[in-house]
């Protein structure tokens, strides 16, 4: 059974850079997507970004420049990094494996991490 | 940006109940769009991928329908189980968005 579990700090200060890490178990890393989320106290879903295994990225653009996604695939391992975060950034940030295929409607986040939450505060 | 509309936005229902939840997409996502159940402090479950595929696992008394820009999930037989919040999401492009969320409450 593939399991995600995210750790880093659950508190950053402003204009501070988020630094989040998913562990990958149970399953191989390759040919997948691998996908941060947010979701903030109360409120909806946002997609951050996904790495493929092989490292190319897509970012939302609504993170301009601050945020980068990375694997590293002999610790099974992927990390989000959040920059100049404000209090908008706290929220739950969950990482997932993203299962896709290019020529069917196979697309889906299938597993989950638990949730971490991260509080932007001084 | 595909925006994602989810009606209604709280439900209450019994147990038992057949209930719908409609969401609609700002352009055509053909059948990329998925359905996801989440409860309180845990992390989002995939329901139906594809507009209408169960995802193994699920019971079938959920199902999907759509394509284009309108969908619906509806669940044949409400279990207390099944109270809890209901997302849609689109795949047909980058960058990924949801709905708003569909609240179902016990009546």
């Amino acid at each position: 059974q593939v399991q995600l579990q995210e750790s880093g700090p659950g508190l950053v200060k402003p204009s501070e850079t988020l630094s989040l890490t998913c562990t990958v178990s149970g399953g191989s890393i390759s040919s997948y997507y691998w996908t941060w989320f947010r979701q903030p106290p109360g409120k909806g879903l946002e997609w951050i970004g996904y790495i493929y295994y092989s490292g190319s990225t897509v970012y939302n653009p609504s993170f301009k420049s601050r945020v980068t996604i990375s694997v590293d695939t002999s610790k099974k391992q992927f990390s989000l990094k959040l920059s100049s975060v404000t209090a908008a950034d706290t929220a739950v940030y969950y990482c997932a494996r993203h299962e896709y295929s290019s020529s069917s409607a196979l697309r889906k986040f299938d597993y989950w991490g638990q949730g971490t939450l991260v509080t932007v505060s001084s | 940006d595909i925006q994602m509309t989810q009606s209604p936005s709280s439900l209450s229902a019994s147990v038992g109940d057949r209930v719908t939840i409609t969401c609609r997409a700002s352009q055509s996502i053909s059948i990329y769009l998925n359905w996801y159940l989440q409860k309180p402090g845990k992390a989002p479950k995939v329901l139906i991928y594809g507009a209408s595929s169960l995802q193994n696992g699920v019971p079938s008394r959920f199902s999907g329908s759509g394509s284009g820009t309108d969908f619906t999930l509806t669940i044949s037989a409400l279990q207390p189980e099944d109270f809890a919040t209901y997302y849609c999401q689109q795949s047909y492009s980058t960058p990924i968005t949801f709905g708003q969320g569909t609240r179902l409450e016990i009546k």
